[in-house]
């Protein structure tokens, strides 16, 4: 199993600009989520899906975008990147409930100049 | 706003000696998870202690709870400079909203060879 795989490692963005962070599993886990870590500031939850065709709003939802058509895809969209919204940003799943353990992909460095 | 607090935000030790780190929580849990980060990398799951649990083991790992101060603690014993790291508190809520996992801002651990 590759477990959890995001894609891309690094980018850079101009303000204003739109993309999408890719993140997949192959274990067939129902939850996954995505995070941003800014230093100082730990991990905060930015949305999760229960399972396809579900999400909801995690701490910090503001400019982000999810959508969940598969089991395997959570891809993170930002709508119109602002520099605050550079962080690294780590996509997680697990089975279903929070007493499964919960595996992080790399994480994607992202820029906003 | 972040459920978990790690204290202490650094610790620095020699190797061979125990290095605990201690989270405390704001509302109702169902379970505290901790979890390492080295640096540049994605979270990994270490150990987790449910809601009626007081204490577990694992290897060199022992995790304490007391939900009466709503305080966990995770000792790492005989430390290693391998052990250097980040560790994070994160912890699922009781009823509503437990499916999301919601982290501390963490404790660096360094451990001097």
């Amino acid at each position: 199993n590759a477990g959890v795989t995001q894609t891309p490692k690094f980018q850079v963005l101009k303000t204003g600009q739109s993309m999408t962070l890719q993140c997949a599993q192959d274990m067939n886990h129902e939850y996954m989520s995505w995070y941003r870590q800014d230093p100082g500031m730990g991990l905060r939850l930015i949305h999760y899906s229960v399972g396809a065709g579900i999400t909801d709003q995690g701490e910090v939802p503001n400019g982000y975008n999810v959508s969940r058509s598969t089991t395997e895809d959570f891809p993170l969209r930002l709508l119109s990147a602002a520099p605050s919204q550079t962080s690294v940003y780590f996509c997680a799943s697990r089975l279903t409930g929070s007493t499964d353990t919960q595996y992080f992909g790399p994480g994607t460095r992202l820029t906003v100049l | 706003s972040q459920q978990g607090e790690e204290d202490p935000q650094a610790l620095s030790i020699q190797e061979g000696e125990n290095a605990t780190m201690n989270c405390s929580y704001k509302t109702s849990i169902n379970n505290l998870q901790w979890y390492r980060q080295n640096s540049g990398r994605g979270l990994v799951h270490l150990i987790l202690i449910r809601s009626n649990e007081r204490e577990k083991h694992s290897g060199r790992l022992r995790v304490t709870l007391d939900t009466s101060k709503k305080s966990s603690s995770l000792l790492i014993t005989a430390s290693r400079a391998a052990d250097t790291a980040s560790y994070f508190c994160a912890t699922a809520a009781l009823g509503w909203g437990s499916e999301k996992l919601v982290f501390g801002k963490g404790t660096k651990l360094t451990v001097n060879p």
